[in-house]
């Protein structure tokens, strides 16, 4: 059963707009992690941001803010005044107990100049 | 210093053949993981090993054999390669823990193309 939904397979917005990559999941545990992370098109998988089951503050780094939703459960990225260098694809993962990982199948984000 | 460096980046062969991947992590952690991405982008674990011990093996022709001499490293042989297997390998490592938490760092990945 998919537990990581990426309903969004490509998306592409023009420089300086702001887009929202969709993540929903899909656990019973109560103990969880979310994660994102950014492949560009050099091909490395680069570690964004891990946020735990019991915090649902949202996080602001930069350009780059995160919401978590329990009730929904979602952990929405989004890319404020978007920039060339942000197209790449982004994975959302759930993980579970111990190494259970869950990646979700990608969200290819273009930004056009 | 790379944490989770592996080799060759760029590998093309031929049907038939047999050939590896190495890994390496200088982060100290306990857990290495082999992840195969497709061309549709899709992960998808292959196996996971913790302190040189097995505990992850997905659902993978026997042709993949992994070895983890020391925690440190976790190399990846492939006997008998197959056009289906051309995909990129992703090695990784993370922290061990029972409970959930652990940040998955990944190499640059092993571009494999099988002619």
């Amino acid at each position: 059963a998919q537990k990581v939904t990426q309903a969004q397979t490509e998306i592409s917005v023009v420089e300086k707009e702001d887009v929202t990559l969709d993540c929903v999941y899909e656990t019973r545990d109560t103990t969880y992690y979310l994660f994102w992370y950014k492949q560009p098109p050099s091909g490395e998988l680069v570690f964004l941001i891990r946020r735990n089951s019991f915090d649902e503050q949202n996080e602001i780094s930069g350009r780059y803010s995160w919401n978590f939703q329990k009730s929904t459960s979602s952990f929405n990225f989004t890319i404020t005044a978007s920039q060339v260098v942000d197209s790449a694809v982004y994975f959302c993962a759930l993980n579970l107990s111990g190494n259970q990982f869950y990646f979700g199948t990608g969200t290819s984000l273009t930004v056009i100049p | 210093d790379t944490a989770v460096s592996q080799t060759p980046k760029y590998l093309v062969t031929q049907m038939g053949n047999d050939k590896s991947i190495k890994c390496e992590q200088n982060l100290g952690h306990d857990t290495m993981y082999w992840y195969k991405q497709d061309s549709k982008k899709f992960l998808k674990i292959m196996f996971s090993y913790n302190n040189k011990e097995l505990i992850i093996n997905e659902t993978v022709p026997n042709r993949f054999s992994p070895k983890s001499p020391d925690k440190a490293h976790l190399n990846l042989h492939i006997n008998s390669l197959e056009l289906g297997d051309s995909a990129v390998y992703f090695c990784a490592s993370s922290l061990y823990r029972d409970s959930s938490g652990n940040t998955i760092y990944f190499g640059e990945g092993s571009w494999l193309t099988v002619v």
